[in-house]
């Protein structure tokens, strides 16, 4: 299945932060989600054979890499308060295709 | 732009007493709608795929329904262990590949 790490983070605010994510056997899509307490998930950026394949309302401080074996990192500078969340990574046989989400990273910037 | 509203919030049923989830959609043609469980602190668990209105998926004591405008989650004689929110989500071939989500229902369901 899909592998996350860190599970939890805390930082600083203006800080910068790094996020893993590992895909499914087989899967070359991988998608980025944010989840506030209490919300559903909201599209941060997806990448496709290493290319960003779109992306959601969320400024340039939040950018992303796909690896030659299709993990991922998301990366998050100038930590803000708000940036406090639940990260997801999911990852997919095709950009269109069905989703499979890791366990997520849980964030806290203090 | 897509948007998906979830409805109840909060739900809670009795062990054995069935009820239904919804799901309302706006979006510029629709590829797919997708039901997914999570629990706390985890990430979001996927249940069913549904493309087009008048698909039924079912899966133990869980059936997703499509129509055209919204699509419905039964859950038929819960138990305790169903306890979850429930997240909808639909992806238009206008929006790319992302999952637009409702804010999930919070069902619980006591013995």
């Amino acid at each position: 299945g899909v592998t996350q790490s860190p599970t939890h983070l805390i930082k600083t605010r203006g800080q910068q932060v790094t996020l893993r994510c590992s895909s499914q056997s087989g899967h070359n899509t991988v998608s980025w989600y944010q989840q506030a307490l209490g919300q559903g998930p909201q599209f941060i950026f997806q990448y496709y054979r290493k290319e960003e394949n779109g992306r959601g309302n969320f400024p340039p401080r939040f950018s992303g890499l796909q690896f030659p074996n299709d993990s991922s990192e998301l990366n998050v500078n100038a930590l803000e308060l708000d940036d406090s969340a639940l990260y997801l990574c999911a990852s997919s046989l095709l950009p269109s295709e069905t989703q499979y989400f890791g366990p997520g990273t849980r964030l806290l910037v203090l | 732009e897509d948007q998906v509203t979830q409805s109840p919030e909060a739900l809670r049923l009795q062990e054995g007493e069935s009820s239904s989830l919804n799901c309302s959609y706006t979006v510029s043609g629709l590829r797919g709608l997708f039901w997914y469980r999570q629990d706390p602190g985890k990430g979001p668990e996927f249940l069913f795929t549904l493309y087009s209105a008048g698909e039924e998926k079912e899966k133990e004591r869980l059936k997703a329904t499509l129509t055209k405008k919204e699509s419905f989650l039964h859950i038929t004689a819960p138990k305790p262990e169903d306890s979850a929110t429930y997240l909808c989500a639909v992806q238009g071939f206008t929006s790319g590949s992302r999952l637009t989500f409702g804010e999930g229902t919070q069902l619980t369901v006591n013995p």
